[in-house]
């Protein structure tokens, strides 16, 4: 079964440009999360789809940032304008609604985002 | 202040030794408690999962050890091996929802782990 992909790897941005960062999570996952790890801290939750409604985003950082899931398949998340501290690797993670592995989150390489 | 702290932050062993990496948190009330291995350039990988009932998970040579009441955890490497370097992660799940859920995954900071031969 091919695991969580993400694209791109790496992105290199000026402040006050657009990035969108893409997650195609495994085939049948209805579950979907989005997290950051910012330089020196930990990985902290961003938000949480299921299929394609937004199931928690307590943890999105402010209004610059939008994630969208159209179709309950893959996930885009938006950061428009970037600003320095934007900077962090971002990982998307899927899982089961049910089963016996429901629980268990699947994690993508990650897209190290740089913004300059 | 973190609620998942871990230590030691660093630690390198030769490689066939044993170590043991801690790992105490204030998440409560809690779902479950989860061990990481995340290697460099990739996504954290699920070495172990348990439940607030379950004392000890194993999972090859990696042994993980739950105290629920005095909120600590302990990840138990067994002859390390030279592709154990890595950063081990400890996460707490907060409460599912009624639909089973499991939300915000509440991660530690992690150990960096490297074995050399």
């Amino acid at each position: 079964e091919a695991g969580v992909t993400q694209f791109p790897s790496h992105s290199v941005i000026e402040k006050g440009q657009t990035v969108t960062l893409r997650c195609d999570p495994i085939s049948g996952h209805d579950n979907l999360y989005w997290y950051r790890r910012v330089m020196g801290k930990e990985i902290k939750f961003l938000l949480h789809f299921v299929k394609e409604s937004k199931q928690d985003e307590s943890g999105m950082p402010n209004n610059r940032f939008l994630a969208e899931r159209t179709g309950g398949t893959y996930s885009t998340l938006k950061v428009q304008p970037a600003e320095l501290e934007d900077s962090g690797v971002y990982f998307c993670a899927s899982s089961q609604q049910q089963g016996p592995r429901f629980y268990e989150q699947f994690f993508g390489p990650g897209t190290r985002l740089t913004v300059l | 202040k973190n609620q998942v702290e871990q230590s030691p932050q660093s630690l390198i062993i030769l490689e066939g030794k044993n170590c043991t990496l801690q790992c105490n948190y204030t998440v409560s009330p809690f779902s479950n408690l989860r061990w990481y291995k995340q290697d460099t350039g990739r996504g954290p990988v699920s070495l172990t999962i348990m439940t607030f009932s379950e004392n000890t998970k194993s999972n090859g040579r990696y042994t993980a050890t739950l105290d629920a009441d005095t909120k600590q955890s302990s990840l138990h490497i067994t002859a390390s091996q030279l592709s154990d370097s890595a950063s081990y992660i400890c996460v707490v799940s907060g409460p599912s929802d009624n639909a089973g859920n499991n939300r915000k995954l509440i991660w530690g900071l992690g150990t960096s782990l490297a074995v050399n031969p």
